[in-house]
């Protein structure tokens, strides 16, 4: 158990449906993270969030929508999905952004696969 | 960003030493050493970090070469719950690069 709780495990979504992730962490965090993990890739950063304010997006499709309503949750809202898309999404947290001497902890993932 | 170089592969027998390197020739003076690993249907999972001198936690130790253009983590009495991939990553204290990259990592098997 790392504090960093990610809900639903699972995931099977249509192509046309919509659906949402949910990264919860209390870690006393100010930063958050969203990655995506393709079977045989690397881990590809998609978004980041220091105190709620989103400071990176790694050039991610529209079709994924992150929320960070508060340092605690965030949220990956998803719709109208490729199969492609089908992957591991990873959260994470660590200290606020400009502290290179702390870890990140990350969340077990959601393994979605998009029919 | 600066980058590091791992063997993409490494195999060791079970209760013996394992010295896993990384290359990071181009490392700036701000960039701390990271080392993560993630077991086989789990998120990484953090290891050990330092900027300039050998660390020791519980985990690992990690040497960090005089010039830093290299390091090593070493897994003092691997067990087959190490058998994972191990990755190496340089983080910027400087604010607005916590980007926390990953690249290919190292891809440990234990031999029982």
């Amino acid at each position: 158990e790392t504090g960093v709780t990610q809900t639903p495990r699972h995931l099977v979504m249509g192509m046309t449906n919509k659906k949402s992730l949910k990264c919860e962490q209390h870690l006393g965090h100010n930063a958050m993270y969203w990655y995506k993990q393709s079977a045989k890739k690397p881990l590809e950063l998609m978004f980041v969030y220091n105190f709620k304010e989103q400071t990176e997006n790694n050039s991610v499709p529209s079709r994924f929508s992150p929320e960070c309503p508060n340092s605690s949750h965030l949220f990956l809202h998803l719709h109208t999905l490729q199969p492609e898309d089908s992957a591991l999404y990873l959260c994470a947290s660590s200290q606020e952004i400009g502290t290179g001497n702390t870890e990140a902890f990350f969340g077990q993932g959601t393994r979605l696969t998009v029919v | 960003d600066a980058k590091t170089t791992q063997p993409n592969s490494m195999e060791s027998n079970e209760e013996e030493p394992v010295h896993l390197p990384c290359n990071h020739s181009t490392i700036s003076g701000t960039d701390y050493i990271h080392w993560y690993r993630q077991l086989p249907s789990q998120g990484p999972e953090y290891v050990i970090h330092g900027l300039t001198s050998n660390v020791n936690n519980r985990m690992a130790s990690l040497a960090i070469a005089e010039d830093r253009k290299s390091s090593t983590l070493i897994l003092h009495r691997a067990t087959l719950r190490d058998a994972a991939v191990y990755y190496c990553i340089l983080r910027d204290l400087g604010f607005g690069n916590e980007k926390l990259t990953f690249g290919t990592g190292t891809r440990l098997t234990i031999i029982p």
